[in-house]
């Protein structure tokens, strides 16, 4: 079965910290991407990985950097955490890019700027 | 530019009755069309696809999507509605990247 794992369910961090959110997927996936999800404006794509050491801006990458050293794990960066940066963030992975293939996602990591 | 809306943020039904979730697209290029279901606390998981072919497509759990390429819809129905249905529902489109629609909570009403 296709498994998405994001290392923190929850956190709560103060603002000026840097935080790092994992995520290992265990299916091979080329594709890799980390998304934002808040009330009222669905998921807004913040980087993705079309492989390793590979990435690319997504939507609202502002204040977000990524790492992708091994093909299995994508890890979000949040060089100077911000209380706008309180949200729920969503891994997700995809095997090589056919538009048809499905998206798979992580249970989700909500963090918590104080 | 490729773009996919849903037009309810929230819809309530009540229980056994039936429920269409609306989702219109936009693309200049193919055609790949995705819902989404989200269980409180939880992340999204695939509830069924159009890639090609008929152009009525099914979940396991009772729903069905309808790919209309004149009305460039693909909304999601369901004819009776359980409290289990109760979730956030995600309509996407596909290309290099995935479009998502900002959501249409569903309420199923004891």
């Amino acid at each position: 079965d296709v498994k998405v794992t994001q290392s923190s369910r929850y956190l709560v961090k103060r603002t000026g910290e840097k935080v790092f959110l994992e995520c290992v997927q265990d299916m091979d996936h080329e594709n890799m991407f980390w998304y934002r999800q808040d009330p009222g404006l669905g998921l807004r794509l913040i980087y993705f990985s079309y492989d390793v050491k590979m990435k690319e801006k997504g939507d609202i990458p502002e204040g977000y950097s990524v790492s992708r050293e091994k093909k299995e794990r994508f890890s979000l960066i949040l060089e100077s955490a911000s209380t706008n940066q309180t949200s729920m963030y969503l891994c997700a992975s995809r095997e090589q890019v056919y538009s048809g293939n499905t998206i798979y996602f992580g249970e989700g990591s909500w963090l918590t700027v104080v | 530019a490729q773009s996919v809306t849903q037009l309810d943020s929230q819809v309530p039904v009540f229980e056994e009755a039936p429920v269409e979730l609306r989702c219109n697209y936009s693309s200049s290029v193919s055609v790949y069309l995705f819902w989404y279901v989200q269980y409180p606390n939880q992340g999204l998981q695939l509830l069924l696809k159009y890639l090609s072919g008929s152009t009525l497509v099914e979940s396991i759990n009772g729903f069905e999507a309808e790919f209309n390429k004149s009305q460039t819809s693909f909304h999601l129905r369901k004819p009776s509605v359980h409290i289990s249905d109760t979730a956030e529902y995600f309509c996407a489109g596909a290309g290099n990247q995935f479009y998502f629609g900002t959501g249409t909570s569903l309420t199923v009403i004891p």
